[in-house]
């Protein structure tokens, strides 16, 4: 199982300011690799598929990159509503895993 | 606009089972993947199992294997999960989500969810 490992495990930003997340894998995953945003008491959004691709909807201002092993997802300028939490997935490699998630809490 | 739509979901004993139900709508369901994942009261997501648009592919986590099943019903729209052997650590709210291909990977909309309690 290749275990998908997130950091930091909570990232404290003020809005407007970068945002930047880090996923490690412990195998090559390719480019097969996908980030969401959840709130509480809401289902997973895609924000990032295929390492980079934006899912339909998704502001300019979340990017992702990295291949391999490493992978990082970018907020631009973190606005109110993307206070959340964050996890990647891989889907390389059956099973599917997830990181344990990154929250982006207010500083 | 796609939806999906859970349900099936309750309080049952150890040992006992349930069969969860997605309804879905929106897409062409036949030409995409579907998949479930769950999580536990105050924990991350976990990966539960996928299925290929005709059914004839499924996969599952090693937390499940062997006591899940899932399984689609092209011509109603419906995924569902069979969960028999239901054991505390399978308490979660489980979401069916719609797949980026015809192929199992990863999802691009979800449910919902329903919450599966599993106590005596």
């Amino acid at each position: 199982e290749i275990v998908m490992t997130q950091s930091p495990a909570t990232l404290s930003v003020s809005p407007g300011e970068r945002a930047t997340l880090s996923c490690r894998a412990s195998q090559s995953v390719s480019s097969n690799l996908a980030w969401y945003q959840q709130k509480p008491d809401q289902a997973p959004r895609l924000l990032i598929y295929g390492a980079s691709t934006r899912a339909t909807g998704i502001p300019a201002r979340f990017s992702g990159s990295g291949s391999g092993t490493e992978f990082t997802l970018t907020i631009s300028s973190l606005q109110s509503e993307d206070f959340a939490v964050y996890y990647c997935q891989q889907y390389d490699n059956w099973p599917r895993t997830f990181g344990q998630g990154t929250k982006v809490e207010v500083k | 606009e796609v939806q999906l739509l859970e349900s099936g979901g309750g309080l049952v004993q150890p040992g006992g089972s349930l069969r969860l139900s997605c309804a879905a709508s929106g897409f062409t369901f036949s030409n995409y993947a579907m998949s479930w994942v769950r999580q536990a009261p105050g924990k991350g997501l976990e990966w539960v199992s996928g299925i290929s648009d005709s059914g004839g592919s499924t996969y599952y986590a090693d937390s499940v294997k062997g006591r899940f099943t899932i399984s689609r019903e092209n011509s109603k729209n419906t995924l569902y999960l069979q969960m028999n052997s239901l054991r505390a650590e399978d308490t979660a709210v489980y979401y069916c989500g719609k797949g980026v291909y015809s192929y199992d990977s990863t999802a691009d909309y979800w449910g919902q969810g329903t919450l599966v309690t599993v106590s005596s």
